[in-house]
This record gives C-alpha cells, sequence and structure tokens, in this order.
C-alpha cells in the first residue's frame, strides 16, 4: 500500500499566473520564519524571511503573509515562470537562536 | 568559491558499514547543522554546532556522530549504517546561531544503505 507522507503537495500553475504556496506552522512562539526554494538535485536556497512583529513583507515577486492568529503563514509569487518550479519549504525559529524547523514542503510546477 | 562543500555527491553502503561525509565552509561561520531529507519529509535537524569543540542533537540523532574540531569542518559519521538511513544528507551554516543571519546549504549527499 502506499506510505503516508511519500508525496508532496503539488500546486500547479499556468506560467504568468500568481502562485500562492500555503505552510501552517507548529509553534506559537516562534518570531521568526523563512521561505526557501529547493531545485532538484540542490541544496535549499532562500528566498524571503519575515519576523513576527510584522505581518506582511515583499521582495522582487515574492510576498510573505504572516497571520499568528492562526499560525499560518504563506508565499505568494507574481507572474510565475517556468524556473520558479521547485519544492518550497517554510521554517520557523523558535526564540533562544535555536535552529530552524521546516515544513515537509510543496512542489510547485509551472504549465508553460 | 565561497560556500558550503559537501563530499561525497553519492554512495552506497552496505548495511553496518561505517562511514563520514564531509561538510566544509570557508566563510567563517560559527554554526554548522547536518539535516536529512526524506520524501515527504522535509528537512529533519541532525546535529548542530554553535562553534568549534560544541555540538548538540537535533531532532533525529541516534545512528549519527559529529565533532567540530575546528571552524571550517562539520563531519556527519554514521558507525553503522542501516537501510533506514538511506536519504539525502544537507550539511548548512550560518554566521551565528541566529537564523536572521540566513543558513548557506551544501547541494547535498545522496546515500543509499543496501
Amino acid at each position: 500500500g502506499e506510505s503516508v507522507g511519500l508525496h508532496l503537495p503539488t500546486l500547479s500553475v499556468q506560467e504568468g499566473d500568481n502562485s500562492i504556496i500555503n505552510c501552517a506552522y507548529s509553534n506559537s512562539a516562534s518570531d521568526y520564519f523563512i521561505w526557501y526554494k529547493q531545485e532538484s538535485g540542490k541544496g535549499p536556497q532562500f528566498i524571503i524571511d519575515i519576523r513576527s512583529n510584522m505581518d506582511k513583507r515583499q521582495g522582487q515577486r515574492v510576498t510573505v503573509l504572516l497571520n499568528k492568529t492562526v499560525k499560518h503563514l504563506s508565499l505568494q509569487i507574481a507572474a510565475t515562470q517556468p524556473g520558479d518550479s521547485a519544492v518550497y519549504f517554510c521554517a520557523e525559529n523558535y526564540p533562544g537562536n535555536t535552529p530552524l524547523v521546516f515544513g515537509k514542503g510543496t512542489r510547485l510546477s509551472v504549465i508553460a | 568559491n565561497a560556500g558550503v562543500t559537501q563530499t561525497p555527491k553519492f554512495q552506497v553502503l552496505k548495511t553496518g558499514q561505517s562511514m563520514t561525509l564531509q561538510c566544509a565552509q570557508d566563510m567563517n561561520h560559527e554554526y554548522m547543522s547536518w539535516y536529512r531529507q526524506d520524501p515527504g519529509m522535509g528537512l529533519r535537524l541532525i546535529h548542530y554546532s554553535v562553534g568549534a569543540g560544541i555540538t548538540d542533537q537535533g531532532e533525529v540523532p541516534n545512528g549519527y556522530n559529529v565533532s567540530r574540531s575546528t571552524t571550517e569542518d562539520f563531519p556527519l559519521r554514521l558507525l553503522s549504517a542501516a537501510p533506514s538511513q538511506t536519504s539525502v544528507y544537507f550539511c548548512a551554516s550560518s554566521p551565528t546561531g541566529d537564523p536572521g543571519f540566513g543558513y548557506t546549504f551544501g547541494s547535498g549527499t545522496r546515500l543509499t544503505v543496501v
């Protein structure tokens, strides 16, 4: 039978459309959050971060939204391009310089 | 080129064999860590180090040993490999223990234990 957890959630988006990737984090005391992008065969790369005293932060074509009430984080990618196809991870940091804790990831597939 | 270098990129081991995964960084980062990545499981922390001579356990430390004798190197040792250790291993470094300074990841080591 199928093993639980082997398959990542997948988001398929048409090229040029906007993408929204969601993440539920676990610790209400977490004070720092990061989104990473991982392309096939490579290590994760930093995209954008946000601290808990903010609810929105924008970068180049990317926006991160933080809703502390429901412990939810989202990454919005504007005008999605084929090069955006990858697995996206959110990570949270508990207070006290502890290591980052990563979510399970979402695979973004861009349809040309 | 500056960054985190992991060797080897690929390795196949037989059950019970031992080996060391190498990780080196040339950015003078104090903080280094090892993660394993399994399908659908994200990245799970194995061990980390906040500086030379200091190491600590992460979420899944069993079956792995580490040491940090220099700032640059943070090897991960498998003393007796098991099929459950089949995974992709990533090393990451950061200037300090504060993730706000950013993690730099290596390109990974794909390990298969048969």
